[in-house]
């Protein structure tokens, strides 16, 4: 497709599961970023992706939190025992080197 | 430390009149800036940008920002506001090569 794609779109699990989002970031571009919104809040900074350089993983806020990238384009971002805090939208966004970001819609997760 | 913040929560508009969105931002070198959009279940949508150059910016949906290094401000603006603008608005400036920090945005209502 022409732009981000994020699956699931929504995503309810009970407390204690884990979780897996999927990225699908644009053809050709080399750089990949994970953020966490929050009800009223900004865009939390999860991780960072270029290229097949080390990611910048200092945003993830625990251990629970990993994320990988295969072959410089998909990534997934997992959470595992989810808790109820980590109810948000998670959106995806990727980059040519340097350009604006072009973002998914989201993938919607309700920790009951 | 780097910050954006955009001291609107909501600002509510008549159809027609004009709008100003504020967003003041901390950094120490010069920035890059950008002000996104978001539509409900959206992700979100580039509106500007400002690298360098000419102050004065101009972006898609009639938008235009101006950059003001003296009161480290980045304040966008529309002359005619339409109905179809009501959305969050989202300030951000260019933290480094990679890094982007989000102000918490702005819920803009358009009332008929």
């Amino acid at each position: 497709g022409a732009g981000v794609s994020q699956s699931p779109s929504n995503k309810v699990t009970e407390k204690g599961k884990d979780v897996e989002l999927r990225c699908d970031p644009i053809s050709g571009h080399t750089a990949l970023y994970w953020y966490r919104q929050s009800l009223g809040q900004g865009l939390e900074f999860l991780i960072y992706f270029q290229g097949n350089s080390a990611p910048d993983k200092s945003g993830l806020p625990s251990d629970r939190f990993s994320a990988e990238r295969t072959g410089g384009s998909v990534s997934t971002l997992t959470i595992q025992r989810t808790q109820q805090e980590d109810s948000a939208v998670y959106l995806c966004a990727s980059s040519p080197p340097g350009q604006p970001q072009h973002f998914g819609d989201g993938t919607r997760l309700s920790i009951l | 430390a780097q910050s954006v913040t955009q001291p609107d929560i909501h600002i509510t508009v008549s159809e027609g009149a004009s709008l100003e969105l504020r967003c003041n931002y901390s950094y120490g070198a010069t920035p890059y800036l950008f002000w996104y959009v978001q539509s409900p279940g959206q992700g979100l949508q580039l509106l500007l940008k400002y690298f360098s150059g000419d102050t004065l910016v101009q972006g898609i949906k009639g938008f235009e920002a101006e950059f003001k290094r003296s009161q480290s401000s980045f304040n966008l603006r529309k002359p005619s506001v339409h109905w179809s603008d009501a959305a969050e608005y989202f300030c951000a400036v260019g933290a480094g090569t990679y890094k982007y920090i989000f102000g918490t945005g702005t819920r803009l209502k358009v009332l008929a």
